[in-house]
């Protein structure tokens, strides 16, 4: 069975510009969570979203935003990107939002994004 | 959610037992303790969790206190595969939300 699909695995993109990263979740999944991870730093949470419906939001500025389509696939956007926007985005799927007691959730190998 | 601490790294000779602390000393009733895994260039990886009783899976080991202030994850036979930066998350009920509070994590070295 396939895991979380995370595209594209590398992207290179200048100040200013935006950015669209995508992930499928496992089969089955419909919830799913974004993170950003800064070199050197623990993964930070982003957005979570559960049968389409945003379900949870981290610390992050407007110019981030996410969508989850009807075959629970997701995209995150992110507007007017900045240097300190280079990391590694992380994808992670389950069954529901990880409520106490579940396992936890499976994360894709993330989109590497660096911006000059 | 309560805030952990752990070690910054730790060393391991292969074949022996690892044993990470985590230290949760404002731990709640209801807050779950929680470990992933995280191997060099790849996403999280879930290791186990508990909540006052000792785990145990086909990766690992979790002792928790009796007063629930700290927890150590036991990998019983260290193999150079487990060479990674292991967090310690713990989280409460759904009324929080549901994000995954990482912290910076132990580097764990397995060496030969």
């Amino acid at each position: 069975d396939a895991g979380v699909t995370q595209s594209p695995t590398h992207l290179i993109k200048t100040r200013g510009q935006h950015v669209t990263l995508r992930c499928s979740p496992i089969s089955g999944h419909k919830s799913v969570s974004w993170y950003q991870q800064v070199l050197g730093q623990g993964p930070q949470f982003i957005f979570q979203y559960y049968e389409k419906e945003e379900r949870g939001r981290g610390n992050f500025p407007d110019r981030f935003s996410a969508r989850q389509f009807p075959n629970y696939s997701s995209e995150l956007n992110v507007n007017a990107l900045l240097l300190g926007d280079s990391a590694l985005y992380l994808c992670a799927s389950s069954i529901q939002p990880m409520r106490q007691g579940n396992y936890g959730y499976t994360f894709g190998s993330g989109t590497r994004l660096t911006v000059v | 959610d309560a805030k952990t601490t752990q070690p910054t790294s730790m060393d391991c000779a292969e074949g022996r037992a690892a044993n990470l602390p985590c230290n949760h000393s404002t731990i709640s009733g209801n807050e779950y303790v929680y470990w992933y895994r995280q191997i060099h260039s790849q996403g999280p990886q879930y290791i186990i969790h508990g909540l006052k009783n000792n785990e145990t899976n086909e990766m690992a080991s979790l002792i928790i206190t009796e007063d629930r202030k700290s927890s150590t994850l036991i990998l019983p036979h260290a193999t150079l595969r487990d060479t990674a930066v292991y967090y310690c998350i713990v989280r409460a009920n759904s009324n929080s939300g549901y994000a995954l509070n990482f912290g910076k994590g132990t580097s764990l070295l397995v060496t030969p």
